[in-house]
């Protein structure tokens, strides 16, 4: 069974650009979500997707991040208009149910850099 | 915020064990108690969770306090390869109205000597 995949692993962009992170799940998982770590900081929690739904989006910034995890297809991390506040660490999870006894498996993380 | 407290960095010796202690006094009766670590350029890695008993698994075991308000995790023979930070998570149960999203604290460096 495949582990959580993220691509792309590293991506560049200059500022005002757009950055589109993928995230395809371990098979059999409906539950997606996605952290954010910043360089030297702990991990942060950005947005909890069930299939073509958005189950909580409450640590995503209102402006120019959007998420989304069609019926088919990998989850989608968009960034618009990307600042360099925004170079950091993306990683995505995936686990099979939700609840506090459900374990995330994580991907290992697509790296923005923004110049 | 982080509903745990750990020692920000640890050292240990290789093929000693190691005993990494979590502090989390405002845990509720429902919450599971999860380990996680982090290898430097890697996504988290899961290592073990429990609810009230103690747990074993083939990376670490899991003591739990009886009141439940701290845990231990015990890496038995610590070789060169756990070296990572180590993170002792509560999911909030209440966050967003949704469920199990992992609260990340600042962890415990573990740096292992040979």
């Amino acid at each position: 069974n495949a582990g959580v995949m993220q691509n792309p692993r590293h991506l560049v962009r200059r500022r005002g650009q757009e950055a589109r992170l993928r995230c395809s799940p371990m098979k059999g998982h409906s539950h997606v979500y996605w952290y954010r770590q910043l360089p030297e900081e702990g991990l942060k929690f950005m947005v909890y997707l069930q299939k073509e739904n958005i189950i909580d989006e409450s640590g995503m910034p209102k402006e120019r991040f959007s998420a989304e995890f069609p019926k088919e297809g990998p989850s989608i991390l968009r960034i618009q208009q990307v600042v360099r506040g925004d170079s950091a660490a993306y990683f995505c999870a995936s686990s099979p149910r939700f609840g506090s006894g459900e374990t995330q498996y994580f991907g290992p993380g697509t790296r923005l850099l923004v110049l | 915020d982080a509903k745990t407290t750990q020692p920000n960095s640890m050292e240990s010796n290789e093929e000693e064990p190691v005993h990494l202690p979590c502090n989390h006094s405002t845990i509720s009766g429902t919450d599971y108690i999860h380990w996680y670590r982090q290898l430097p350029s890697q996504g988290p890695e899961y290592v073990i969770h429990g609810l009230t008993s103690n747990v074993n698994n083939r990376m670490a075991s899991l003591a739990i306090a009886e009141d439940r308000k701290s845990s231990t995790l015990i890496l038995h023979r610590a070789t060169l390869r756990d070296a990572a930070v180590y993170y002792c998570i509560l999911p909030d149960l209440n966050y967003g109205g949704s469920q199990g999203n992992l609260i990340f604290g600042k962890g415990t460096k573990l740096s292992v000597k040979p």
